[in-house]
């Protein structure tokens, strides 16, 4: 079946670390996206990629980083630089056009 | 700037009741809304999608209306059942500083009692 993996599932990250999550569809979807949900909050677009090798900042940006090298794969790392990284992180894709979003299970990241 | 506004928050009724999730937007000038489903620590499986010039879509026990003038959308949930019980989300697709992108509401939490 087609669909967006997210791994892990849950991650926990030391202060100063830098981490990476994981994000793979296989829907042959041009367009990738990244969403943190934090509780009262709505979902808030971190990065978004419309094409391989190409991405533009959201709305909450700074302290992140993306990549897309493969359609397939849109990786997200949280750097030491994001001050409150706890949340849960959502990706998604869309095939363009006026079609609807797809989303993956999520990662919930914790700082210890 | 696109502001979406779900009402009420949470939501409790009995099983078996008919039920209606509101939705409403700032800008009018969107491409399409979206209804998705959220179960706790999951992700977001998508319920409907209406483009801007429909009026309804329907799924089984869920019609989805749009009032694109006024900025509003309705999810109808009929015959409500236990698993129904999840937070219900809305999200409009409007062009936001050049490109198309998915503003979300805050959502409704919405119990089914047995």
């Amino acid at each position: 079946d087609g669909g967006i993996t997210q791994s892990p599932k849950y991650l926990f990250r030391k202060e100063g670390q830098n981490v990476t999550l994981s994000c793979e569809q296989n829907l042959n979807h041009d367009a990738m996206y990244w969403y943190r949900q934090d509780p009262g909050q709505g979902l808030r677009l971190i990065y978004y990629s419309q094409i391989v090798n190409d991405f533009q900042k959201g709305d909450i940006a700074e302290g992140y980083s993306v990549s897309r090298e493969k359609k397939e794969s849109f990786p997200l790392t949280v750097t030491s630089a994001q001050k409150n990284p706890t949340a849960f992180y959502l990706c998604a894709s869309n095939r363009g056009g006026n079609y609807g979003y797809t989303f993956g299970s999520g990662t919930r990241l914790t700082v210890v | 700037k696109q502001e979406v506004t779900q009402i009420p928050a949470a939501l409790s009724v009995p099983e078996g009741e008919n039920l209606v999730l509101n939705c409403s937007f700032t800008d009018s000038a969107i491409y399409n809304l979206q209804w998705f489903r959220q179960d706790p620590g999951k992700g977001l499986t998508s319920l409907l999608l209406i483009q801007s010039s429909q009026r309804e879509q329907t799924s089984g026990r869920l019609n989805a209306s749009l009032d694109k003038s006024s900025g509003r959308s309705t999810l109808y949930i009929a015959a409500s059942q236990p698993g129904d019980s999840a937070t219900y989300l809305c999200a409009v697709r409007s062009e936001i500083q050049g490109a198309q992108k998915l503003v979300f509401g805050q959502g409704t939490r919405l119990t089914i009692n047995p």
